[in-house]
């Protein structure tokens, strides 16, 4: 059973710093991999989505790399911004179709 | 907005009771999965439903249920109601079993006292 894993669960930076979130997956026969974005109360955005055969993409200050043989992967934020404050959740697929596995994910407060 | 919207936005029962939750998708989007958060957590896949079929199934009793109709607008049924199934509702729609992008509705929040 695929089990996914953010740490940490929450993160407060100044604005301004970059932001480092963690996802580990612990079955590495994945599809791809999501990063999406949640504000209080709301539903998903998605950020960034990888392939299996990639090792990143970037979407102007995100980037998020892959790295499914130690089960990981990583969303850098740049330049931190107070609009960034949400929380952040990673997701997998098995298999082409949309059925996700979630992470707990990660609350991001960015003060001014 | 993704275009894909979910009533009620809030809804509350008590134990025992059952309830329905609707979702209405993207136009032109064949497919939708529901998904369960609870306070704090990420999200569950509860089931989907693919041109009005159920396409696989998460680790949730058959109390819960849903249909998908003709314009594929969906519904999440939910029987005898325990205080563990308050959460947010999450449906997301796209098109067709192979497209990666799917859109998430703004969510409906069920407490059950």
């Amino acid at each position: 059973k695929q089990e996914v894993t953010q740490i940490p669960a929450a993160l407060s930076v100044p604005e301004g710093e970059n932001l480092v979130l963690n996802c580990s997956f612990t079955d590495s026969a994945i599809y791809n991999l999501q990063w999406f974005r949640q504000d209080p109360g709301k539903g998903l955005t998605s950020l960034l989505l990888i392939q299996s055969s990639q090792r990143e993409q970037t979407s102007g200050r995100l980037n998020a790399s892959l790295d499914k043989s130690s089960g990981r992967s990583t969303l850098y934020i740049a330049a931190s911004q107070p609009g960034d404050s949400a929380t952040y959740l990673c997701a997998v697929d098995k298999a082409a179709g949309n059925k996700l596995t979630f992470g707990g994910g990660t609350r991001v407060l960015v003060k001014p | 907005e993704t275009g894909v919207t979910q009533s009620p936005t809030h809804l509350i029962k008590t134990r025992g009771q059952q309830v329905t939750l609707r979702c209405s998708s993207q136009s032109g989007h064949n497919t939708v999965s529901w998904y369960q958060q609870a306070l704090g957590q990420g999200p569950q896949f509860i089931f989907q439903y693919y041109r009005e079929e159920e396409n696989g199934r998460g680790n949730f009793p058959p109390r819960f249920s849903g249909l998908q109709f003709p314009n594929y607008s969906s519904e999440l049924n939910v029987n005898a109601l325990e205080l563990d199934d308050s959460a947010l509702y999450l449906c997301a729609s796209f098109f067709e079993l192979l497209t990666d992008t799917q859109y998430f509705g703004p969510g409906t929040r069920l407490t059950v006292l």
